[in-house]
C-alpha cells in the first residue's frame, strides 16, 4: 500500500461548483497534512495545511481531516478556471521527521 | 533570499556527461530536500538535509547521484555519467518546521 494515496483523476468540475479532492494515508502516526497545487510546467505551491481533526477553512478552500479513517480531503468552493491544476496531498511518514511523502496528484479541470 | 533559488533553470547535456544542479534555500531554513519529477509523474524523493545531521540519501536512485550542502545553506546535486532516464525536472525545497517551499526547478534533458 502506498503511504499517501490519491485518486489520479482526471477530475472535471463545472465552474462555480464544488471540487472535492481526496487522499488517504497509511501511517497512523502522521500528525500533519498538506495540500499543494501545481500548475502545468510550474513547481508545487503550498495552499493548505491541517493538523487537527475536523475542518480548516481558508477562503474558498476547506481542508478536512479524519484521523480515525486516515483520510484527508480538500474542497474548493465556487470553482474557477484558475483552479485547474494538479493537486498533491502530502504527509510526513516518519514521526519527528519533516520529510514529506507526496501522493501522485489529482488533475483538476474546471470547465467554464 | 525571498524564495528558493535553483540554477540553471534548463540544462541540456549529452549522455555520459556529468551535471551539477544548484539550490539556494530560503535563509534560515534548516531543512533542504531534492525531488525529481518526470513528465506527467509524481514527485520522487531523492535526498534530505537537516541541519548538521547526516543526510537521508535513501531516495538516490543510483551511485551516480550525489549531493552536498555546504555551510548549512547552498546545496549541489551532482549526476555523473548522465543517462536518458535521468531526464526530468529536479526540484529543490526548503523548510523550517513542516511544509515546504519549492524552487522553480531545473529541467534536465539528456540527449
Amino acid at each position: 500500500q502506498k503511504e499517501v494515496e490519491q485518486n489520479s483523476g482526471p477530475l472535471s468540475v463545472p465552474e462555480g461548483a464544488i471540487a472535492s479532492l481526496n487522499c488517504t494515508y497509511s501511517d497512523r502516526g502522521s500528525q500533519s497534512f498538506f495540500w499543494y497545487r501545481q500548475y502545468s510546467g510550474k513547481s508545487p505551491e503550498l495552499i493548505m495545511s491541517i493538523y487537527s481533526n475536523g475542518d480548516k477553512e481558508d477562503g474558498r478552500f476547506t481542508a478536512q481531516l479524519n484521523k480515525a479513517s486516515q483520510y484527508v480531503s480538500l474542497l474548493i468552493r465556487d470553482s474557477q478556471p484558475s483552479d485547474s491544476a494538479t493537486y498533491l496531498c502530502a504527509a510526513p511518514t516518519n514521526f519527528g521527521n519533516e520529510k514529506l511523502t507526496f501522493g501522485t496528484g489529482t488533475r483538476l479541470t474546471i470547465i467554464p | 533570499g525571498a524564495g528558493v533559488s535553483q540554477s540553471p533553470s534548463n540544462k541540456v547535456t549529452e549522455k555520459g556527461k556529468d551535471v551539477e544542479l544548484r539550490c539556494d534555500p530560503i535563509s534560515g531554513h534548516t531543512a533542504l530536500y531534492w525531488y525529481r519529477q518526470s513528465l506527467g509523474q509524481g514527485l520522487e524523493f531523492l535526498i534530505y538535509f537537516q541541519g548538521n545531521s547526516a543526510p537521508d540519501k535513501s531516495g538516490l536512485p543510483s551511485d551516480r547521484f550525489s549531493a552536498e550542502r555546504t555551510g548549512g545553506s547552498v546545496s549541489t546535486l551532482t549526476i555523473q555519467r548522465t543517462q536518458q532516464e535521468d531526464s526530468a525536472v529536479y526540484l529543490c525545497a526548503s523548510s523550517f518546521g513542516y511544509g515546504y517551499t519549492f524552487g522553480s526547478g531545473t529541467r534536465l534533458t539528456v540527449v
